[in-house]
């Protein structure tokens, strides 16, 4: 299976502030790598597809970016409804792994 | 727009077979394959499998000998049963559509999630 490692595992951050959360994997994926945010008590929520498609419907303060192993979620502008907890996806290989998720909280 | 609506028994005993199923509402169902993805209460995402129109699967091997995920085209539903269940399998368990192109795969909609417990 190929292991997806997050960074940091959580964080903390203002309102206003330029965020970025790290996904590596245990080998190369090429761009196969999506990202969700997720809420509690809620279902995840796509937010980026192959590594830097931006989902229809999602704001533009989120990018994703990265090829082959190193990849990066970055939030610009942090608003309150973004304090959530984001995973990472591999879809390269099967079983789809997930990153063991990034809490982002209120400073 | 696709909208997902899952149900099924929350509470089962060991050695039970929990089953789920959910409804497809909008959308193309043979556009899209079909997965099911759990939580355990505190814990992060595990990929369970998916299925597509046409009924071909792919099972994390981790759970492969005791899932089966099918499909009913007519119903526009898809179900998961997993056997021999112990309390590791308490999860909410969600299922999702998921979109391919360029052999790219992710979810793009997901159902609302069911807790399945399982106490004796």
């Amino acid at each position: 299976d190929i292991q997806m490692t997050q960074s940091p595992s959580s964080l903390s951050a203002s309102v206003g502030d330029t965020v970025t959360i790290t996904c590596r994997a245990s080998q190369t994926i090429s761009s196969y790598l999506n990202w969700y945010q997720q809420k509690p008590r809620k279902a995840p929520k796509l937010l980026i597809y192959a590594a830097s498609s931006l989902q229809s419907g999602v704001p533009s303060r989120f990018s994703g970016g990265g090829s082959g192993t190193d990849f990066t979620l970055t939030i610009s502008s942090l608003q309150p409804e973004d304090f959530a907890t984001y995973y990472c996806q591999q879809t390269y290989s099967s079983p789809r792994t997930f990153g063991q998720g990034t809490k982002v909280e209120i400073k | 727009q696709v909208q997902l609506q899952q149900w099924g028994a929350g509470l089962l005993k060991p050695s039970e077979t929990l089953s789920l199923t959910c409804a497809v509402y909008g959308g193309s169902f043979s556009d899209y394959y079909w997965s099911w993805i759990r939580q355990p209460p505190g814990k992060g995402l595990e990929w369970i499998g998916e299925i597509n129109h046409s009924g071909r699967t792919n099972y994390n091997p981790s759970l492969k000998s005791r899932v089966t995920i099918s499909i009913d085209t007519s119903k526009k539903q898809f179900s998961l049963k997993l056997s021999s269940v112990t309390a590791a399998d308490t999860a909410v368990y969600y299922c999702a559509s998921t979109s391919t192109e360029h052999g790219s795969t992710w979810s793009d909609y997901w159902g609302q999630g069911t807790l399945v417990t399982v106490s004796s």
